[in-house]
C-alpha cells in the first residue's frame, strides 16, 4: 500500500497570507487528488493533480485560489492563497490507485 | 449528479453489532469504500468492495453491496469503544474520483 506523507500537519495562519501544503508518495502514481474537509463536514474534492499538465478543478474551486503543482509522479503541492477564516479546514491528498489518504493538514486562519 | 447518503448518527451498545448503511446514485461506480475517522485524525481506509462483489468479510468487518438497490452497508461485529468514530461511505465515479457521504458518527454505549 502507498505511504502518503503530508506537511505541515497543522498550521495557524494570518488572513491574507498563503500556505503551501506538500504531499509526498512513496511510489509513482498517475493521479493525485486534493480534498478539503471543513469543520464537521464530509470531504469535498478540490482538484485532480495531473503530472505534466494543469490541475483539473471541481466546481467552486479555482486555480487562483488553490494553485497546484505536480512536478513528478510522487509529489504534489496545494497552495491556499489569500486566506480567510472560511479556509480553515483539513486539507488531504489522496492517491486513487489505492484510495489512500495522507493524514491531512489542519489549517486554521485567524 | 452523484450523491452518497448515509445517516448521521448511530448508537450501539458495546459488544453488539453495528450496521452503518449507505446509498449511492452513480451506477457506474467501480469501487465502494468505508473510511474511519477518529477525532483529530486523518482518514483510515477500513475496507473496500469491487462493484461486481456482493459481500466482503475482513475480521470483524462485513461489507454488503446490493448493486440493484445501490445500497452498501458496513457491519462491525462485537463493537468496542475503540470503534467510536465517524465512518464515511464513498464511491469512485466514472472519472475515478472519490465521492464521499457526510459520515455516520458511531457512538458506543457502555
Amino acid at each position: 500500500s502507498a505511504v502518503i506523507s503530508q506537511k505541515p500537519s497543522r498550521d495557524i495562519c494570518q488572513r491574507g497570507t498563503s500556505l503551501t501544503i506538500q504531499c509526498q508518495v512513496d511510489s509513482q502514481v498517475t493521479m493525485m487528488f486534493w480534498y478539503r474537509q471543513q469543520p464537521g463536514q464530509s470531504l469535498t474534492l478540490i482538484a485532480t493533480a495531473n503530472q505534466g499538465s494543469e490541475a483539473t478543478y471541481e466546481s467552486g474551486f479555482v486555480i487562483d485560489k488553490f494553485p497546484i503543482s505536480r512536478p513528478n509522479l510522487t509529489f504534489s503541492t496545494l497552495t491556499v492563497s489569500n486566506m480567510s477564516p472560511e479556509d480553515s479546514s483539513i486539507y488531504l491528498c489522496s492517491v486513487n490507485t489505492e484510495a489512500f489518504f495522507g493524514q491531512g493538514t489542519r489549517l486554521t486562519v485567524v | 449528479g452523484e450523491d452518497v447518503e448515509q445517516s448521521l448518527f448511530l448508537s450501539v451498545r458495546e459488544g453488539d453489532s453495528s450496521v452503518i448503511n449507505c446509498t449511492y446514485t452513480d451506477s457506474s461506480s467501480t469501487y465502494l469504500y468505508w473510511y474511519k475517522q477518529e477525532p483529530g485524525a486523518g482518514l483510515q481506509l477500513l475496507t473496500y468492495i469491487f462493484s461486481n462483489m456482493d459481500m466482503k468479510q475482513d475480521q470483524r468487518l462485513t461489507v454488503l453491496l446490493n448493486k440493484k438497490d445501490k445500497h452498501l452497508s458496513l457491519r462491525i461485529a462485537d463493537t468496542q469503544t475503540g470503534d467510536s468514530a465517524i465512518y464515511f461511505c464513498a464511491e469512485t465515479n466514472r472519472d475515478d474520483k472519490i465521492i464521499f457521504g457526510k459520515g455516520t458518527r458511531l457512538h458506543i454505549l457502555p
